[in-house]
């Protein structure tokens, strides 16, 4: 079984504190995600990468960035948290083998910034 | 782009009964198409999926969904639900040209009662 893990399942942070999130993933996926999910919004995606050091913006890039420095982990960062970043972040992970779409999620990082 | 909509935010049904939840996506060819399921505090895991063959495609834990072309829509439906399938319910379509990013739908939660 795929198996994706977040570092955190609730983190609570300050405004303004540069805040990680990691993702690691254990079935060698080219594709790795960051959504946020907010009710009423589904899951909205903030930055994908196929590969290791690549990256590209989804639609709600402002405010993030990313890193992928392994195959296997992907990271999101928060230069400076805000209040309206409060959300649940989920990372996923698939294959780029031109068969296989569908998506494997971690459990989801909640993260408050007060 | 592509776009998904899931016309019912809520939905309650009485446990043994059916359950019908309705997908519309817009997209100018055949996307492909998934349903994921949330239980509270949990990511999202995959239910069902189509990409191409036979329009009525059978899942996990007794789900299934039928693809309507001339309605753009994939409606997910189970005949008997369980109080454990009380959960957060997402549609999700992607292109064949766009590169496996999926978009969702804002999500149908399912309340079941006794």
């Amino acid at each position: 079984d795929v198996k994706v893990t977040q570092s955190s399942r609730y983190l609570v942070k300050r405004t303004g504190e540069k805040v990680f999130l990691e993702c690691v993933q254990d079935m060698d996926h080219e594709n790795m995600f960051w959504y946020r999910q907010d009710p009423g919004l589904g899951l909205r995606l903030i930055y994908f990468s196929y590969d290791v050091k690549m990256k590209e913006k989804g639609d709600i890039p402002e405010g993030y960035s990313v890193s992928r420095e392994k195959k296997e982990r992907f990271s999101l960062i928060l230069e400076s948290a805000s209040t309206n970043q409060t959300s649940m972040y989920l990372c996923a992970s698939s294959l780029n083998d031109g068969r296989s779409y569908e998506q494997y999620f971690g459990p989801g990082t909640r993260l408050t910034v007060t | 782009a592509q776009s998904v909509t899931q016309p019912d935010i809520h939905i309650t049904v009485s446990e043994g009964a059916s359950l019908e939840l309705r997908c519309n996506y817009s997209y100018g060819a055949t996307p492909y198409l998934f349903w994921y399921v949330q239980s509270p505090g949990q990511g999202l895991q995959l239910l069902l999926k189509y990409f191409s063959g036979d329009t009525l495609v059978q899942g996990i834990k007794g789900f299934e969904a039928e693809f309507k072309r001339s309605q753009s829509s994939f409606n997910l439906r189970k005949p008997s639900v369980h109080w454990s399938d009380a959960a957060e319910y997402f549609c999700a379509v992607g292109a064949w040209s766009n590169d496996y990013k999926l978009s969702f739908g804002a999500g149908t939660t399912v309340t079941v009662r006794a």
